[in-house]
Parts: C-alpha cells; sequence; structure tokens
C-alpha cells in the first residue's frame, strides 16, 4: 500500500514570495491533515479536511495561508506572502476518518520550507 | 485544552542501555495517546498507542509504554538500545476529532 505523499521535499524562497505544497493520501482516506513543525516543536495541526469539507482551520493563519482539497483526495497548501517566521516542515497526513472509533494518521515525508 | 509535556530535550543513552522516556499530559477525559518517531527527513512513524484495557501497552521496535493515570503520564520504555533507535520522539494526545497534539519531542543520542 502506498503511503502518504508530499511534493516538493525541500523548498527555499525568499520572504514576501508565495509557495505552494502538494498532499496526496493513502488511497481511500476521508480525512486529511496539514500540520507545521517548528525546529524544535512539536507538529502543529494547521487545517483539517473531511472528505472536501474544511472539519477544523482554527490555527490556520488565513492571512497567508491557504488549503484546498478539491474532489477529496489532493490537497495543497499554499502561503502567500511568506515571513522568515513560515521556515519549518509542513507534514501532510490522512486517516480512514470514520466516526465510530479514534483513526490512526500515517505522516507523509515532509516539506521543507526555509524562508530566506 | 490539552497539552503535552516532553521534559527532556535530548536524552543520550549507550547501546545496549533500558531507555524511558518521559511524557505527561493534560485532558479532562480519558485520553488517547500516542508515541511517535522521526528519523531525520522521515515522516512520522507510530510506535504505540493506548486507547484503554491494559496499561502497559507494547509497539513496534520492542517498545513499550505505561499509563499511568495518577501521574498524568505515559512514558516511552526500551529495555535494549540499539543504534538505529536514534531519532526524535513525539508524545501526543488524541483530541475530539480525531486530532492531535504533540509535545515538543525529544532527542535520542545512542553512543557505541
Amino acid at each position: 500500500e502506498a503511503g502518504v505523499a508530499q511534493s516538493p521535499r525541500y523548498k527555499i524562497i525568499e520572504k514576501r514570495q508565495s509557495v505552494a505544497f502538494w498532499c496526496n493520501p493513502i488511497s481511500g482516506h476521508a480525512t486529511l491533515y496539514w500540520y507545521q513543525q517548528i525546529l524544535g516543536q512539536g507538529p502543529k495541526l494547521l487545517i483539517q479536511f473531511q472528505n472536501n469539507g474544511v472539519v477544523d482551520d482554527s490555527q490556520l493563519p488565513k492571512d497567508r495561508f491557504s488549503a484546498e482539497r478539491l474532489k477529496g483526495v489532493d490537497s495543497t497548501l499554499k502561503i502567500q506572502p511568506a515571513k522568515l517566521e513560515d521556515s519549518a516542515v509542513y507534514l501532510c497526513a490522512s486517516s480512514l476518518g470514520t466516526r465510530s472509533s479514534y483513526n490512526e494518521q500515517f505522516f507523509g515525508p515532509g516539506t521543507r520550507l526555509t524562508v530566506l | 485544552a490539552q497539552s503535552v509535556t516532553q521534559p527532556d530535550i535530548h536524552i543520550t543513552v549507550s547501546e545496549g542501555a533500558s531507555l524511558e522516556l518521559r511524557c505527561n499530559y493534560s485532558y479532562g477525559a480519558t485520553p488517547y495517546l500516542f508515541w511517535y518517531v522521526q528519523s531525520p527527513g522521515q515522516g512520522l512513524q507510530l510506535l504505540l498507542k493506548y486507547f484503554s484495557g491494559d496499561t502497559l501497552v507494547q509497539g513496534i521496535k520492542g517498545f513499550e509504554a505505561e499509563f499511568k493515570r495518577s501521574q498524568s503520564s505515559f512514558n516511552l520504555r526500551k529495555p535494549s538500545v540499539h543504534w538505529s533507535d536514534a531519532a526524535e520522539y513525539f508524545c501526543a494526545v488524541g483530541e475530539y476529532g480525531n486530532k492531535l497534539v504533540f509535545g515538543a519531542g525529544t532527542i535520542l543520542r545512542v553512543k557505541s
């Protein structure tokens, strides 16, 4: 079974530029998550999708971050314009998403963003 | 709000020695608890989880963890560490809606 795919793996941009990350979840997983992991910290949830609807985006800086999950499969996370403090690893995860029990989240390898 | 504390930022152990990584959580109800491992350049891999039942849970790679409600702890243990165990370890608590709240992580170094 293929895991969660993310691209690119690394990205270096200058502040005020825009950047986009792509995630392809495990086939059949209804729930998709984007996490931000700043160096020295644990991952922090940015946004959670159930199919193509947003479940929780309370910690997403909406003035500069946006995310979409068209057709309930792939997802993109965009930052525009980027700030120095956005330098982090962006992790995508997916889970089955049924409501009957807690479902394990499977993580992709992440995209390491450096903002200069 | 739920929170997870991992008191040790770095831990160094000798290969073959035993290991214990500490985790304390703050959660109002019975928690779902997890330990993940992250090797450099890799995503997070689930080591083990506690939902209910036996408070000593076994995971992959020879790891185990014990849930102690009275101490709000979920410490990770391994009786004999291998060099390949060097990585960063994250404790997490599951929130309603299948969300995870992570601790800051503990970096494990293994010396030969």
